[in-house]
């Protein structure tokens, strides 16, 4: 049973690029979560999405950033005209989403640097 | 919403000593904790987890705590190994809704 994948693994781009970040849950998994890890510091999460619908996207910046889940395929985190400051790990994890509160698990990241 | 504060930042032991991280939540609603460790360069990796209606879970070095009244729970690394170092984060989840909360982190050391 292969875990949640991400890829690609490391992405440059150059200041006013857009980044398109993927993440394939595990197998069986329909709910998906996306973080954003700094150098030494914490996950701070960016939003929750199932199946074709974003649940809470409370801890993404409103302008450049967006996320999805389609019916089939990735799901999807794209950022728009990257700035310096958006260089970081992007970590996705995926749940069973069963209802209550099922374990989280992580895929192994994209790092992203912007030049 | 729900905030995880966490401490110490930074541990550093003897191996074959014990380490323990120390977390608080305020969201009295919160029913499962997870604790997750991360190497560097790696993804975090779930290490155990408790919920609610569980005082304490044990799995071989790593036992975990919870005190709901207090609104504080904890992870001891007993015996501890060079290869127990990395950072540890604990989580904190609200009942029925799946947005995890990390704490900071704490940066374990095993010295050998």
């Amino acid at each position: 049973n292969a875990g949640v994948m991400q890829n690609p693994r490391h992405l440059v781009r150059r200041r006013g690029q857009e980044a398109r970040l993927r993440c394939s849950p595990m197998k069986g998994h329909s709910h998906v979560y996306w973080y954003r890890q700094l150098p030494e510091e914490g996950l701070k999460f960016m939003v929750y999405l199932q199946k074709e619908n974003i649940i809470d996207e409370s801890g993404m910046p409103k302008e450049r950033f967006s996320a999805e889940f389609p019916k089939e395929g990735p799901s999807i985190l794209r950022i728009q005209q990257v700035v310096r400051g958006d260089s970081a790990a992007y970590f996705c994890a995926s749940s069973l989403g069963q209802g209550g509160t099922d374990t989280q698990y992580f895929g192994p990241g994209t790092r992203l640097t912007v030049l | 919403g729900e905030n995880v504060e966490q401490h110490p930042s930074t541990l550093s032991v003897q191996e074959g000593d014990s380490a323990v991280i120390k977390c608080t939540y305020s969201d009295s609603a919160s029913n499962y904790f997870p604790w997750y460790k991360q190497e560097l360069g790696k993804r975090p990796q779930l290490i155990i987890d408790i919920r609610s209606n569980v005082g304490e879970k044990k799995d071989q070095r790593i036992a975990v705590t919870l005190n709901k009244t207090a609104k504080h729970f904890s992870l001891h690394i007993t015996e501890t190994q060079p290869e127990d170092s990395a950072v540890y984060f604990c989580a904190a989840t609200p009942g029925g809704y799946q947005k995890v909360t990390f704490g900071i982190g704490t940066k374990l050391q095993v010295i050998p």
